[in-house]
């Protein structure tokens, strides 16, 4: 497809389970953006790709969270020993430089 | 650090009526602001984006102004219909990066 693709759409696990997170943005899309959205919290960024350049890390709440960005595309956001307060759809979006962004459908992650 | 707030938090009106949607911010040094909706259980599509040299822009039945000196922007909806039940975020960019940052948002129900 031609959007920004995210998998799973929905994810259940434990507390203290760890979880992967992927997007796939648009082909040719240079940026890469995850955000969070909580009901406490709203919609929050929490990282930032662009191009080879270090990411902005600025928005990632504790050190359980990470992200990495492979050959340019594909991102995958790591959750270590999730808690409960990590409950949110996440949110992945993709722009070619600062260009308006595009957004996937999200993650619901749900911590038992 | 920018603030962005979205007045009302909700909305119930008539299909047919005009209405506005409010979108304030704390730093008015911004690169551009964007109206989002989002449906339920979807990702943001964007509607309107306006950039900092602008005043306002028109898509359809949508018209969008920006204020930037007082950290204001509008969303105007013209004969609102059913369809445009959902919920509108605006969203602003500042600063290195394009990261936004988001309103609360406002929930809008349109009855037929």
């Amino acid at each position: 497809g031609a959007g920004v693709s995210q998998s799973p759409s929905n994810k259940v696990t434990e507390k203290g389970k760890d979880v992967e997170l992927r997007c796939d943005p648009i082909s040719g899309h240079t940026a890469l953006y995850w955000y969070r959205q909580s009901l406490g919290q709203g919609l929050e960024f929490l990282i930032y790709f662009q191009g080879n350049s270090a990411p902005d890390k600025s928005g990632l709440p504790s050190d359980r969270f990470s992200a990495e960005r492979t050959g340019g595309s594909v991102s995958t956001l790591t959750i270590q020993r999730t808690q409960q307060e990590d409950s949110a759809v996440y949110l992945c979006a993709s722009s070619f430089y600062n260009q308006p962004q595009h957004f996937g459908d999200g993650t619901r992650l749900s911590i038992l | 650090k920018q603030e962005v707030t979205q007045i009302p938090a909700a909305l119930s009106v008539p299909e047919g009526e005009n209405l506005v949607l409010n979108c304030s911010f704390t730093d008015s040094a911004i690169y551009n602001l964007q109206w989002f909706r989002q449906d339920p259980g979807k990702g943001l599509t964007s509607l309107l984006l306006i950039q900092s040299s602008q005043r306002e822009q028109t898509s359809g039945r949508l018209n969008a102004s920006l204020d930037k000196s007082s950290g204001r922007s509008t969303l105007y909806i013209a004969a609102s219909q059913p369809g445009d039940s959902a919920t509108y975020l605006c969203a602003v960019v500042g600063g290195a990066g394009n990261m936004l940052t988001f309103g609360g948002g406002t929930r809008l129900m349109v009855k037929p």
